[in-house]
């Protein structure tokens, strides 16, 4: 079991360009929640996806959007890139109403 | 969900058992400890949940008061490797609306296992 697949590892965007992100959860989970990671602080949560639905989000604006596939692999999309969205952003696994979650190591986002 | 309070930093001899407490005093019934680590940026490596009983892995013990209100997680024999930021999280889970399973991080407690 590979446990909780992210890519790319790194990317580095111009401002203003749009990005996407890609996660496949564990085997057996079917829930992704996106966190993003700026330096020297916690991760903040972004928002969840179950059934191809966004189910949950947090403080964060309309650029950020994801997607969740049949597969229940899922996407994160960031539009008109700025500055301050350089940070390592996180994917979670879970499986609906499980107790455990797993994350993934992470995409490194520099904007520059 | 709840807040947690976690000392900034500790220093733990390697070697010796690593006592990171974490104080929780407005859960409630329905939600769980979780602790993760987080070593140099990488991804939150999970590490132990439990809701009131104490819970025992191949990484670490945690002891949660019969009040619920505070835990603390052991690392029997802590080594240079479990140096990282270790965070104390409390969280809904599973319940009937299906309301998310998001963490909220706090800023944790750097752990630093000296030689």
């Amino acid at each position: 079991d590979a446990g909780v697949t992210q890519s790319p590892t790194h990317l580095i965007k111009t401002r203003g360009q749009q990005v996407t992100l890609r996660c496949s959860p564990k085997s057996g989970h079917d829930t992704v929640s996106w966190y993003q990671q700026a330096l020297g602080q916690g991760p903040q949560f972004i928002f969840q996806y179950y059934e191809e639905e966004e189910r949950q989000r947090g403080n964060f604006p309309d650029r950020f959007s994801g997607h969740q596939f049949p597969n229940y692999s899922s996407e994160l999309n960031v539009n008109a890139l700025l500055l301050g969205d350089s940070a390592l952003y996180l994917c979670a696994s879970s499986r609906d109403r499980g107790t455990e979650a797993f994350f993934g190591q992470g995409t490194r986002l520099t904007v520059v | 969900d709840a807040k947690t309070t976690q000392p900034p930093s500790m220093d733990c001899a390697e070697g010796r058992a690593a006592n990171l407490p974490c104080n929780h005093s407005t859960i409630s019934g329905n939600e769980y400890v979780y602790w993760y680590r987080q070593i140099h940026s990488q991804g939150p490596q999970y590490i132990i949940h439990g809701l009131k009983n104490n819970e025992t892995n191949e990484m670490a013990s945690l002891i949660i008061t019969e009040d619920r209100k505070s835990s603390t997680l052991i690392l029997p024999h802590a080594t240079l490797r479990d140096t990282a930021v270790y965070y104390c999280i409390v969280k809904r889970v599973g319940l009937r609306d299906n309301y998310g399973q998001n963490f909220v991080f706090g800023p944790g407690t750097r752990l630093s296992v000296l030689p």
